[in-house]
């Protein structure tokens, strides 16, 4: 299948910094879902975005989808240990396309 | 909220043994995925089903196979598990295409 690259593949922050992951497809998207995976847990979704230009929030947590349909993001603002995971996008619908391989992201207290 | 439920949390066969992973889903949903993870391989799809008795190969379908009889419940065999099938394997159901998926807490076989 058509696959989703993520970037970076691990991020060490301190807490209270922020954090960024970038997911980017080079073929237009007809959504983005992104995912947590705890240590030792299964992915969990978070959200999906549809549209072009999609911004949408969950507490400290930014996801936007590109105009272009092509790329996407998770951002964090504030990072607490709670976040400690790995983030996952990917893209569902008729399209056969993976998951991206992750962003690892560790806390440092 | 939906459950998906994996039969076994962990699991160790012999190679040359045939393997069935079940996975269960409580709340209707059409389509279910069968996922092997590991280390810096991300998730990689091996069959996926999209209504009852159908599916489809994923990227990495071989050495597997998968039945689906009924709507709520998804198998996964390995006919002959050598070595490199040990892994953790995910299961994952989605009310309709284009949407999010619920994953089962996960299967770690290890095939020796």
């Amino acid at each position: 299948g058509q696959q989703v690259m993520q970037i970076p593949q691990y991020q060490h922050v301190q807490e209270g910094e922020d954090f960024t992951t970038y997911c980017n497809s080079s073929t237009t998207l007809s959504n983005i879902q992104w995912y947590k995976q705890r240590p030792g847990g299964h992915p969990v979704f978070l959200i999906q975005l549809v549209k072009s230009g999609e911004v949408k929030k969950q507490k400290r947590l930014t996801f936007q989808f590109g105009e272009a349909k092509k790329n996407s993001s998770l951002h964090i603002t504030a990072t607490q240990t709670t976040d400690v995971g790995t983030y996952f996008c990917h893209s569902g619908g008729y399209q056969k396309v993976t998951f991206g391989t992750g962003t690892k992201l560790q806390v440092i207290p | 909220d939906v459950k998906v439920t994996q039969s076994s949390r962990y699991l160790v066969k012999r190679t040359g043994e045939k393997v069935f992973l079940e996975c269960v889903q409580d709340m209707d949903h059409e389509n279910m995925f069968w996922y092997r993870q590991d280390p810096g391989l991300g998730l990689r799809l091996i069959y996926f089903s999209y209504d009852v008795k159908m599916k489809e190969k994923g990227d990495i379908p071989e050495g597997y196979s998968v039945s689906r009889e009924k709507k709520e419940r998804f198998s996964l065999i390995l006919e002959s598990a050598s070595t490199n099938q040990t892994s953790m394997y995910l299961c994952a159901s989605s009310v309709d295409r284009g949407y999010g998926y619920t994953f089962g807490s996960g299967t770690r076989l290890t095939v020796v």
